[in-house]
């Protein structure tokens, strides 16, 4: 079945150690999203590519990056996790249709962070 | 401004009754998409369902339905005869050429189904 995969589903890592999260897709679709979710909340758009052009969230900080080398893999780069960045992690993607507009967005099961 | 407003942050019923998640949206654009989610304890958001502007038709699959009305911009979800297993947080969302087609999305309204 074509899905969205996030690896690892679970992550712990120590507060200021860099850490990357992994999103991949086999429906290939054009765009890729990555959102930040925190307990009892919407999800929030950090970023979002529409193929390799790279399109962050005015109010995302520096300190998450993001890369994606090809149309099936898309990753997240904390650079220097704090507490505060502790959440779910959610990738997901969706096509581009005719007039500008894209179908539904298809996520990934999220990489849940864990910052100590 | 665009706004999804899911005035309910939690409802609780008995298995088997129906249950109606309300969803208020704010948009200028006459072109504009709305999405239901779903996402159950397990995290994963999961797509439910998207309308266009265009069709105000009701939705019914399988013993979910939707109540899509322009005049009072609402686009209304009713679950009939709940289960427990239809316990999550529903988000409704809007997508619209205003915001480059990106999700804005309600807050979520928490249901609970008590066996």
């Amino acid at each position: 079945d074509a899905m969205v995969i996030q690896n690892p589903r679970y992550q712990v890592t120590q507060f200021g150690k860099p850490v990357t999260l992994s999103c991949s897709q086999t429906l290939n679709h054009n765009v890729m999203y990555w959102y930040q979710q925190k307990s009892s909340q919407a999800p929030k758009l950090l970023f979002h590519y529409y193929d390799k052009d790279f399109n962050n969230e005015a109010d995302t900080p520096d300190n998450f990056q993001s890369r994606r080398p090809n149309t099936s893999f898309c990753f997240l780069d904390i650079r220097s996790p704090g507490l505060g960045d502790a959440a779910m992690y959610l990738c997901a993607t969706s096509r581009e249709l005719a007039g500008g507009s894209y179908n539904e967005q298809f996520f990934g099961p999220g990489t849940r962070l864990t910052v100590l | 401004a665009q706004k999804v407003t899911q005035a309910q942050t939690e409802i609780s019923v008995v298995e088997k009754e129906d249950v109606t998640l309300d969803c208020v949206y704010e948009t200028r654009d006459t072109t504009y998409y709305l999405f239901w989610y779903k996402q159950p304890p397990s995290g994963e958001l999961v797509f439910l369902i998207r309308r266009n502007s265009f069709d105000e038709q009701n939705e019914i699959s399988g013993r979910y339905s939707w109540n899509f009305q322009k005049s009072t911009s609402s686009f209304n979800f009713t679950i009939t005869a709940s289960q427990v297993v239809d316990s999550a947080v529903y988000f409704c969302a809007l997508s619209e050429p205003g915001s480059n087609y990106q999700l804005i999305w309600g807050a979520g309204t928490k249901l609970i189904i008590k066996p």
